[in-house]
């Protein structure tokens, strides 16, 4: 496809149980980025792959966060034993060029509920 | 780290008036300030950018200003339409680091 896709759109899930949302990055791009955007809330940065150099793990916001991308391709968020406080719209972003220097492409999110 | 202000969280207009949105920044290094709209259901999407190199930059309708000095930059919409209803997101960044985005503005256009 043109655009970034994401799946699933929509994802509700039990306390206590593992999520993993996939992201599909814009051929050709080699910045992927991951963000969380609570209910009325901002953009809150998680990880960023850039290439094949270790990812930018800075913005995870506890170790049950992981991500994993291999070389340019799909990437995927893991999120274990899944909180309430977790629910929020997963967006990722792909852009050509590194380190926020152009503009990020965003998928249309996946939304996680976590009853 | 760098922090974003952004105001109003709401803003109502008239269809035809003018919109502004205004952001404050922290980083005084930063020097990249791009605008995305976020409308119903779907991903950001990049509407214009300013870098620190230029006061102001247009787009047909849309305008990005830039105070360095106050560390300040807004987004100007004019003549609105129904079709600009939508949250936008200011950013700033400094090379080599990650986007930081301003909590929002939810826009309504009223017909």
């Amino acid at each position: 496809g043109a655009g970034v896709s994401q799946s699933p759109s929509n994802k509700v899930t039990e306390k206590g149980k593992d999520v993993e949302l996939r992201c599909d990055p814009i051929s050709g791009h080699t910045a992927l980025y991951w963000y969380r955007q609570s209910l009325g809330q901002g953009l809150e940065f998680l990880i960023y792959f850039q290439g094949n150099s270790a990812p930018d793990k800075s913005g995870l916001p506890s170790d049950r966060f992981s991500a994993e991308r291999t070389g340019e391709s799909v990437s995927t968020l893991t999120i274990q034993r899944t909180q309430q406080e977790d629910s929020a719209v997963y967006l990722c972003a792909s852009s050509f060029r590194p380190r926020n220097t152009g503009e990020l492409f965003f998928g249309e999110g996946s939304r996680l509920t976590v009853l | 780290g760098e922090n974003v202000e952004q105001h109003p969280s709401t803003l109502s207009v008239q269809e035809g008036d003018s919109a502004v949105i205004k952001c404050t920044y922290s980083d005084s290094a930063s020097n990249y300030f791009p605008w995305y709209k976020q409308e119903l259901g779907k991903g950001p999407q990049l509407i214009i950018d300013i870098r620190s190199n230029v006061g102001e930059k247009k787009d047909q309708r849309i305008a990005v200003t830039l105070n360095k000095t106050a560390k300040h930059f807004s987004l100007h919409i004019t003549e609105t339409q129904p079709e600009d209803s939508a949250v936008y997101f200011c950013a700033a960044v400094k090379a080599g680091n990650m986007l930081t985005f301003g909590g929002g503005t939810r826009l309504m256009v009223k017909p």
